[in-house]
């Protein structure tokens, strides 16, 4: 059973471009999270998501963030004209219905030029 | 606002000894968790304490809970240069499932 898939592990933009990055839950997993982590930090809660819905987004910048669960196919948190203070870690997790601990992925590093 | 603060911020012991962090929280909670993340990696589940636990144990691991003082502490007991990780505890925020609000975490370092 594999776990939380994220990708890409590494992603490099240049200020105004668009990030993508992608989170496959575990199988039977329906809810997915989304952190970032700066370093030397914790993690900031950003968004919770169940598929087609989005469950709290209280995290989420209000400006040029996004995400979406689609019915099929992975989480997709998408980043519009990056700065250079989105250069963090971005970590999905996921968990089954009703579950309390998350299962989370290697995360994926952003970084801004 | 965070809800998890830990202290201390770093900790450097040797192998064999025990290493204590504590976990300080401001609302009221249903359960707290403690996870621990290698450096670069994602983080991983190491125990769940309920509100209405006051002890829990498992392997070197031993989590205490003080829901009237808000805290928890994490004891690793004989502790082995593997354990050199982050270790963060993480709340509710008093509603069943949904998210999880992190703490700043605590750097142990074991040295052999």
């Amino acid at each position: 059973n594999a776990g939380v898939m994220q990708n890409p592990r590494h992603l490099v933009r240049r200020r105004g471009q668009e990030a993508r990055l992608r989170c496959s839950p575990m199988k039977g997993h329906s809810h997915v999270y989304w952190y970032r982590q700066l370093p030397e930090e914790g993690l900031k809660f950003m968004v919770y998501l169940q598929k087609e819905n989005i469950i709290d987004e209280s995290g989420m910048p209000k400006e040029r963030f996004s995400a979406e669960f689609p019915k099929e196919g992975p989480s997709i948190l998408r980043i519009q004209q990056v700065v250079r203070g989105d250069s963090a870690a971005y970590f999905c997790a996921s968990s089954p219905v009703g579950a309390e601990k998350l299962f989370f992925g290697s995360g994926t590093q952003l970084s801004v030029l | 606002s965070q809800q998890g603060e830990e202290d201390p911020q770093a900790l450097s012991i040797q192998e064999g000894e025990n290493a204590t962090m504590n976990c300080s929280y401001k609302t009221s909670i249903n359960n707290l968790q403690w996870y621990r993340q290698n450096s670069g990696r994602g983080l991983v589940h190491l125990i769940l304490i309920r509100s209405n636990e006051r002890e829990k144990h498992s392997g070197r691991l031993r989590v205490t809970l003080d829901t009237s003082k808000k805290s928890s502490s994490l004891l690793i007991t004989a502790s082995r240069a593997a354990d050199t990780a982050s270790y963060f505890c993480a709340t509710d925020d008093g509603n069943q499932g949904g998210k999880l609000i992190f703490g700043q975490g605590t750097e142990l370092s074991v040295k052999p």
